[in-house]
């Protein structure tokens, strides 16, 4: 059974600051996916890798297939971006298995 | 069109009541899937529709019954819930299953039962 797990649980950052979260998980996959969830419910997909690094906007996210870990990157942070973001593994004949998530605050 | 819609965006029901939840996609996806999400925890799977047939159910209470009346639509079928039953439930697609393509999820109905 794959576990995927995160780091921090919770980050707090001023307006400005470069932002990384990390994910690893145990189990070979096919595809890694990156979540945005804002208060209000809804979730966002960001990001879907399978290998290397992917760049939209402020966000960038990589992965490394061999050592089973993704980061997710926010450059110039703003408070809009205060959200939970979530890590899921998928494929290889499982379904999303999601991360506990990290909760981001940014302040002004 | 990129967008999962749920409706209702809030329910609350009694004990008694039978309710439904509906969502629905028009980008083709083949894969539905229902999750239940409690405060400050990750969202937990629930069912998955393949090609409109249930494929996964994860032993889920008979009081969650899905349907899928057809490729674009999903529903959730409610009856005689639980005080912990309230959650927000998610519904989400993706063009195949087993997390191999991008999932597009909906906003989610917060259900509370009293």
């Amino acid at each position: 059974k794959n576990e995927v797990e995160q780091s921090p649980q919770n980050l707090t950052a001023q307006e400005g600051e470069f932002i990384t979260i990390n994910c690893s998980y145990s189990v070979g996959i096919s595809a890694l996916h990156w979540l945005q969830q804002h208060p209000g419910g809804g979730i966002v997909s960001l990001f879907m890798l399978s290998s290397g690094k992917k760049k939209h906007g402020r966000l960038i996210a990589t992965i490394n297939i061999q050592e089973k870990h993704s980061s997710l990157h926010i450059t110039a942070s703003h408070p809009r971006d205060s959200a939970v973001y979530i890590c899921a593994a998928g494929g290889n004949g499982q379904n999303f298995v999601f991360g506990p998530g990290t909760r981001l605050s940014v302040l002004p | 069109d990129t967008e999962v819609t749920q409706t209702p965006k809030h329910l609350v029901m009694g004990m008694t009541n039978k309710k439904s939840l509906k969502c629905e996609q028009h980008m083709g996806h083949r894969a539905m899937y229902w999750y239940k999400q409690k405060a400050k925890k990750p969202p937990e799977l629930m069912f998955v529709y393949s090609y409109e047939k249930l494929s996964i159910n994860e032993s889920v209470p008979s009081r969650f019954s899905p349907e899928c009346p057809n490729s674009s639509l999903l529903n959730l079928h409610l009856h005689a819930l639980q005080p912990e039953d309230s959650a927000l439930y998610l519904c989400a697609s993706s063009q195949e299953g087993q997390g191999e393509t991008e999932a597009f999820f909906g906003q989610g109905t917060r259900l509370t039962v009293v």
